[in-house]
């Protein structure tokens, strides 16, 4: 059960666009459309901003999109503005009928 | 409004046990599978346990087999984590969160916190 790849750290400035990669295996990302993505403010619960790769949960910014090829998942985020930054996590179901996050990335707002 | 409530963190010895409890509101529990999902102070989220909505599969982290126990009593609207022969390396955040569309986590508790130390 090894961690998903996400990059540690990303960054960008107010208004930009940033995109946080999630690499896994066939066995997870590449098996099924079960990615999501949390976003994790500091001393706060994770929460929940695109859920089966693409869908994003009443209430979330279509600012926020998901996007997967391959055993890779992506979270782009539009129009960056301060209250996006925090630290982001994917996650997916296994092959082996487990869970499986990310490193998780943490997002800086320039 | 729909809620999630953490308890039974706490510090105990390594070796020692411990059981955590979350009580769901505002939705109806017993048609929703649930996690326990852990993070480490500084560290990532890291995926424990899930239990089907009627308790009929369960399954476990590698981490954690053999040691922690998932259930729940749908009567109370209450998921339950046993952990026993605990480690220095158990202590996190636990969270518990509600499963939604077969993999997804939608909703969160603000979890209770675990410390295993002498």
């Amino acid at each position: 059960q090894s961690a998903l790849t996400q990059p540690a750290s990303v960054s960008g400035s107010p208004g930009q666009s940033i995109t946080i990669s999630c690499t896994g295996t066939s066995s997870d990302v590449g098996a099924y459309r079960s990615v999501s993505w949390y976003q994790q403010h500091p001393g706060k619960a994770p929460k929940l901003m695109i859920s089966d790769v693409t869908n994003r949960p009443s209430g979330v910014s279509n600012r926020f999109s998901g996007s997967k090829s391959g055993n890779t998942a992506s979270l782009t985020i539009s129009g960056l503005q301060a209250e996006d930054e925090g630290d982001y996590y994917c996650a997916s179901y296994t092959s082996s009928n487990t869970w499986v996050f990310g490193g998780g990335t943490k997002l800086t707002v320039l | 409004q729909v809620q999630l409530i953490e308890s039974g963190g706490g510090v105990v010895q390594p070796g020692g046990s411990l059981r955590l409890s979350c009580v769901a509101s505002g939705f109806t529990f017993r048609n929703y599978g649930m996690h326990w999902v852990r993070q480490a102070p500084g560290k990532g989220l890291e995926w424990v346990t899930f239990v089907r909505y009627d308790g009929s599969d369960i399954y476990y982290a590698d981490s954690v087999k053999g040691r922690f126990t998932i259930s729940r009593d749908n009567s109370k609207n209450t998921l339950y984590l046993q952990m026993n022969s605990l480690r220095v390396d158990d202590s996190a955040m636990y969270y518990c969160a509600k499963n939604f569309n077969y993999y997804n986590m939608d909703v969160w508790g603000e979890g209770t916190t675990v410390t295993v130390s002498s």
